[in-house]
């Protein structure tokens, strides 16, 4: 079955402008979540949504939002972009509701990512 | 606070020589762990995780891990590295206790030299 498909792979935005980037999870996944990884930082959790529902959410600000639609499928929003927002943003699927909630079924399956430079 | 160590951020090792690379966390209770690995231009994959019971787990692509609670590590191994594992590694933490946010460590870079 398709994995984790993520629009767009590649994007230039410009500070101060906003983007929006989408999920596809895997056939069946309820649980969509987003990361930021970059150089400095690393992968860090961004947030994570279950059936239309944000379940969790990581420290970040709140130009950094993101939503679930009825199909599983998620958006990420970043308004007012600033140059550090530059990173690879990483989406993932999985069963359960969360890892702890879901055990196994818990397991996240990655997308590719979505890199985005603020220029 | 939570965290994640990896201490290594660089490794490289040759081909057919023996891995280890090293995770510490620092949680109360027992966490869940895993692995995940990060080839150029892609996303991440589990390699393993230990949940509960035997603390040597065995992953995908020959990989292990052994889950030492009195040192609070992870440390992740393979006998004998192919050109392929040639990649960025991650370890990662649940703490069920907690959140269940899932804290990603710095991860370490493995260079294979032929």
């Amino acid at each position: 079955k398709a994995g984790v498909t993520q629009t767009p792979r590649y994007l230039i935005k410009t500070r101060g402008q906003q983007v929006t980037l989408s999920c596809s999870p895997i056939s069946g996944h309820r649980s969509v979540s987003w990361y930021q990884q970059t150089p400095g930082q690393g992968l860090q959790f961004l947030f994570e949504y279950f059936s239309e529902t944000q379940r969790n959410k990581g420290n970040f600000p709140g130009r950094f939002s993101g939503r679930q639609f009825s199909n599983s499928r998620s958006e990420m929003n970043v308004s007012t972009l600033e140059l550090g927002d530059s990173a690879l943003y990483l989406c993932a699927s999985s069963l359960a509701p969360t890892v702890a909630a879901g055990g196994n079924t818990g397991e996240l399956f990655f997308g590719e990512g979505s890199r985005l430079t603020v220029l | 606070a939570q965290s994640v160590t990896q201490p290594d951020i660089h490794i490289t090792v040759s081909e057919g020589a023996s891995l280890e690379l090293r995770c510490n966390y620092s949680y109360g209770a027992t966490p869940y762990l895993f692995w995940y690995v990060q080839s150029p231009g892609q996303g991440l994959q589990l390699l393993l995780k230990y949940f509960s019971g035997d603390t040597l787990v065995q992953g995908i692509k020959g990989f292990e891990a052994e889950f030492k609670r009195s040192q609070s590590s992870f440390n992740l191994r393979k006998p004998s590295v192919h050109w392929s594992d040639a990649a960025e590694y991650f370890c990662a933490v649940v703490d069920l206790n907690r959140d269940d946010k899932i804290i990603f460590g710095k991860g370490t870079r493995l260079h294979i030299l032929p």
